[in-house]
């Protein structure tokens, strides 16, 4: 049971580059969230779902795009990197019901754009 | 539009000081819940505890304590006999009513250092 992993761990970006978050949950969770964090300005979310095929936009969105095909993976895109995007991501996911709502949470990718 | 402040930003203490890390919530829905996570030095977030509005329970977790009232909005944790290892930033967060109540809002974290 590996609960929430994400990939890459670290990558490195140039101004103008693409790339493609990866999260997945082995939980069976319904609710999955991606958030980022800035030194200082706590956790901001920037998409999230829930359910398969469904996305919502979250605080700060601007810039990312997310799809769920799978209901154990969420993906963040960055189609156009800004160095404003150097940032830790983290992905949650959180059981929807009685004795749920509590988020558990990826290790986090440290995005660094140039 | 919910809110959560935590005041503190950052404090320190010596090992086997009690520690309290205050949480004030604002809300207008009458079903919410609260929750504490840990985020430790290596990042990963831990979720510690959770509470729905309907129950003003006090908890106790071995050295840690939430202390909910409602009549203040507030959702505080207290760390007693503090180690070096509960060093970290943690987070109070709320999510509201039914339907998003697995949507939560941040509180900024408060930066705990514990020195030996």
């Amino acid at each position: 049971n590996a609960g929430v992993t994400q990939t890459p761990k670290f990558r490195v970006l140039k101004t103008g580059q693409s790339m493609t978050l990866l999260c997945a949950q082995d939980m069976n969770h319904e609710y999955m969230y991606w958030y980022r964090q800035d030194p200082g300005m706590g956790l901001r979310l920037i998409h999230y779902s829930v359910g398969e095929g469904t996305t919502a936009k979250g605080e700060v969105p601007d810039g990312y795009n997310v799809s769920r095909l799978k209901k154990q993976n969420f993906l963040l895109g960055l189609e156009s990197a800004a160095p404003s995007q150097t940032s830790v991501y983290f992905c949650a996911s959180s059981y929807h019901g009685v004795g749920g709502y509590e988020q558990y949470f990826g290790p986090g990718t440290r995005l660094t754009v140039t | 539009a919910q809110k959560v402040t935590q005041a503190q930003t950052e404090i320190s203490v010596v090992e086997k000081e009690d520690v309290t890390l205050d949480c004030v919530y604002e809300t207008r829905d009458t079903t919410y819940y609260l929750f504490w996570y840990k985020q430790p030095p290596s990042g990963e977030l831990v979720f510690l505890i959770r509470r729905n509005s309907f129950d003003e329970q006090n908890e106790i977790s071995g050295r840690y304590s939430w202390n909910f009232q409602k009549s203040t909005s507030s959702f505080n944790f207290t760390i007693t006999a503090s180690q070096v290892v509960d060093s970290a930033v943690y987070f109070c967060a709320l999510s509201e009513g039914y339907t998003n109540a697995g949507k939560s809002t941040f509180g900024d974290g408060t930066t705990l250092t514990v020195k030996p």
